[in-house]
């Protein structure tokens, strides 16, 4: 089966950094998308990985090891505007996205 | 350029009715998804269109609902009839699909339309 796992909320405090972490098993694997959503808007691409290893994007970095089926994206020097729901999305066979459920993340000052 | 465009912005409508969704993607994009997200099952893809046509609809998830690109700047979501479960928030996307692929880097959501079947 289709399966992407992520927590469901985490709470970090301004300035520090903070792991979310995304564990998938797909029919086959065409890449690893990270997205921002602010509640009631429409979520905005972050980063996307296809091979092994670290991409990083000014504060954000994400990370994959396909051999795990694993993926986690770092925030650095949160910020309160940081807080948001992100969402991990595996590109699987046939070229389908599917979605996990998100985290939500709170930035408390 | 204006981004993804989808109209109504919000839809409040009678279980039995005929709703139909807009989108406009940006000029230029290759491919076009349709997206609905609720509380209880997150963000799920419905259907793309690469080049106007329907590529993959089984997420599609009943013969109630129906999807159309007629041209490379439209493409409507038709739900007929509605029910209750059918709210939701309901996204456009596009993507040049540059990369080679269906998702390319990048994907470009529209503001969405929120969808309350009473």
């Amino acid at each position: 089966g289709q399966n992407i796992d992520q927590p469901t909320e985490m709470t970090a405090t301004e300035g520090a950094i903070v792991q979310i972490n995304c564990t998938y098993q797909t029919s086959g694997f065409n890449g690893l998308f990270w997205y921002q959503q602010h509640a009631g808007e429409a979520p905005t691409f972050l980063s996307y990985n296809v091979l092994d290893g670290l991409e990083e994007k000014g504060r954000f970095s994400s990370f994959l090891s396909r051999s795990k089926g694993y993926s986690y994206l770092l925030l650095k020097e949160l910020q309160m505007k940081d807080s948001a729901s992100y969402l991990c999305a595996v590109e699987g066979e046939g070229g389908k996205l599917i979605f996990g459920q998100g985290t939500e993340l709170s930035v408390k000052p | 350029d204006a981004g993804v465009i989808q109209s109504p912005r919000h839809e409040v409508t009678e279980m039995g009715q005929e709703v139909t969704l807009r989108c406009k993607p940006i000029s230029g994009h290759d491919y076009l998804f349709w997206y609905r997200q609720t509380m209880m099952r997150g963000l799920e893809l419905l259907i793309y269109f690469n080049n106007n046509v329907p590529i993959d609809d089984s997420g599609m998830p009943e013969d109630r609902f129906s999807a159309k690109m007629p041209n490379a700047s439209f493409s409507t979501l038709k739900i007929q009839p509605s029910e209750p479960r059918d709210s939701a928030v309901y996204f456009c996307a596009s993507t040049p699909g540059t990369s080679g692929g269906a998702y390319s880097e990048t994907q470009y959501f529209g503001p969405g339309t929120r969808l309350l079947v009473l």
